[in-house]
């Protein structure tokens, strides 16, 4: 069945580090990836997203390119700040499925 | 911007009450689902709907209950609250599959308390 496997946190950072959160799946078919992000207190946001292979997608300096070769979709940023500290989740979907598959989620800190 | 709005943010009930989280969407979507979020279980799906009055279970449907009688709406209910349903509850909605995969939109989330 469909997966995705996310790295487990949590993830400490300093501000202005480069940040790389791994991201992989299992999947049949071609499956649509995103990325969400859960800032305290709050519920899920769409960071990025990319339907196809080598789409890249990106958002507020965050980058992610779907690898099919790898299948994977590591989420990256060259300099982190500390409004980037929250909850990141890995996510897919497939055309034939309503439903979405979320990673277990990452905890980012980010110190100033 | 697609909106979804669940009606509290923080609930607290006794155990053995019946609980009605409510959610609404306004971008006529047609399908809303129920995730409870725990810490270390990422995210669960309890159930969803494809349409009104169309509801299937998703992979923890025990002790749950749903209702779409409008399009926009969405409720979960609680038959008999027990202190393990003490959680984070999110609604989400999406349109339905199609060419380009659109991601669910999310509500911020009631934080409920069984006690």
């Amino acid at each position: 069945g469909n997966s995705v496997t996310q790295m487990e946190g949590p993830v400490t950072l300093s501000e202005e580090a480069f940040l790389t959160i791994n991201c992989t799946y299992t999947a049949t078919g071609y499956p649509s990836l995103f990325w969400y992000v859960q800032y305290p207190g709050e519920g899920l946001q769409l960071l990025l997203k990319a339907t196809k292979a080598d789409d890249k997608g990106s958002n507020k300096g965050f980058e992610a390119t779907y690898r099919k070769e790898t299948t994977s979709f590591h989420l990256e940023k060259g300099s982190v700040q500390v409004s980037d500290s929250a909850v990141y989740f890995c996510a897919l979907s497939t055309s034939s499925a309503s439903k979405i598959i979320f990673g277990s989620g990452t905890r980012l800190s980010i110190r100033p | 911007d697609v909106k979804v709005t669940q009606s509290s943010r923080y609930l607290v009930k006794r155990t053995g009450e019946k609980v009605f989280l409510e959610c609404v969407q306004d971008m006529d979507h047609e399908n809303m689902f129920w995730y409870r979020q725990d810490p270390g279980l990422g995210l669960r799906l309890i159930y969803f709907s494809y349409d009104v009055k169309m509801k299937e279970k998703g992979d923890i449907p025990e002790g749950y209950s749903v209702s779409r009688e409008k399009k926009e709406r969405f409720s979960l209910i609680l038959e008999s609250a027990s202190t393990n349903q003490t959680s984070m509850y999110l609604c989400a909605s999406s349109p339905p599959p199609g060419v380009s995969n659109q991601p669910q939109h999310f509500g911020d989330g009631t934080r409920l308390s069984i006690l």
